[in-house]
């Protein structure tokens, strides 16, 4: 069974820096393509960040690019995305996703930036 | 960017109805459009992909069609389970944006 597991997420002031993980298992990570994408508080989805399965092909959303930092552990089964120099308006549910056409979620992480 | 809209934004149904739901790219996508059932405090779940090919494990009476610019998603007769918001996206290129949501409630 395919199960991704967020968390990292809490709260955090603006201009901190949290990181997130998501823990993957019931499927070959490596082989994978790997997204996040975000949710505010009752808006809708956004992606965010895109990672290949052997993580060297990589892209951003512009909201994010410079600030956030995607990446992989596949000998781990972990994914990965390190938040700088956080926003009031990155406060959101974070969700990892499997494939492009993200066929499996995880349940999220809420991130809150507050002060 | 492509942009994605989804028309209506909210739409109300009762149980058994037919209900299309259309989804709009800003510039063609051939065939990479996704579509997404949410409901209150849950991660998303794909229903279609690739426009027209149901999801594992996903009710017949939902469907897909379309291809380039206009998208539409069918659920045949609607049920109880049914009633919740749902999001078309694209995954021809990055960012591979979402429709705004169509939120279908209970008449």
């Amino acid at each position: 069974e395919v199960q991704l597991v967020e968390s990292g997420g809490g709260l955090v002031q603006p201009g901190g820096s949290l990181r997130l993980s998501c823990a993957a298992s019931g499927f070959t990570f490596s082989s994978y393509e790997m997204n996040w994408v975000r949710q505010a508080p009752g808006k809708g989805l956004e992606w965010i960040s895109y990672i290949s399965g052997s993580g060297t092909t990589i892209y951003y959303a512009d909201s994010v690019k410079g600030r956030f930092t995607i990446s992989r552990d596949n000998a781990k089964n972990s994914l990965y995305l390190q938040m700088n120099s956080l926003r009031a308006e990155d406060t959101a549910v974070y969700y990892c996703a499997k494939r492009r056409l993200a066929d499996y979620w995880g349940q999220g992480t809420l991130v809150t930036v507050s002060s | 960017d492509i942009q994605m809209t989804q028309s209506p934004s909210s739409l109300s149904a009762s149980v058994r109805d037919r209900v299309t739901i259309t989804c709009r790219a800003s510039q063609s996508i051939a065939n990479y459009l996704n579509w997404y059932q949410q409901k209150p405090g849950k991660a998303p779940k794909l229903l279609i992909y690739a426009a027209s090919s149901l999801q594992s494990g996903v009710p017949s009476r939902f469907s897909g069609s379309g291809s380039g610019t206009d998208f539409t998603l069918t659920i045949s007769s609607l049920q109880p389970e049914d009633f919740a918001t749902y999001y078309c996206q694209q995954s021809y290129g990055t960012p591979y944006t979402f429709g705004q949501g169509t939120k279908l409630e209970i008449k």
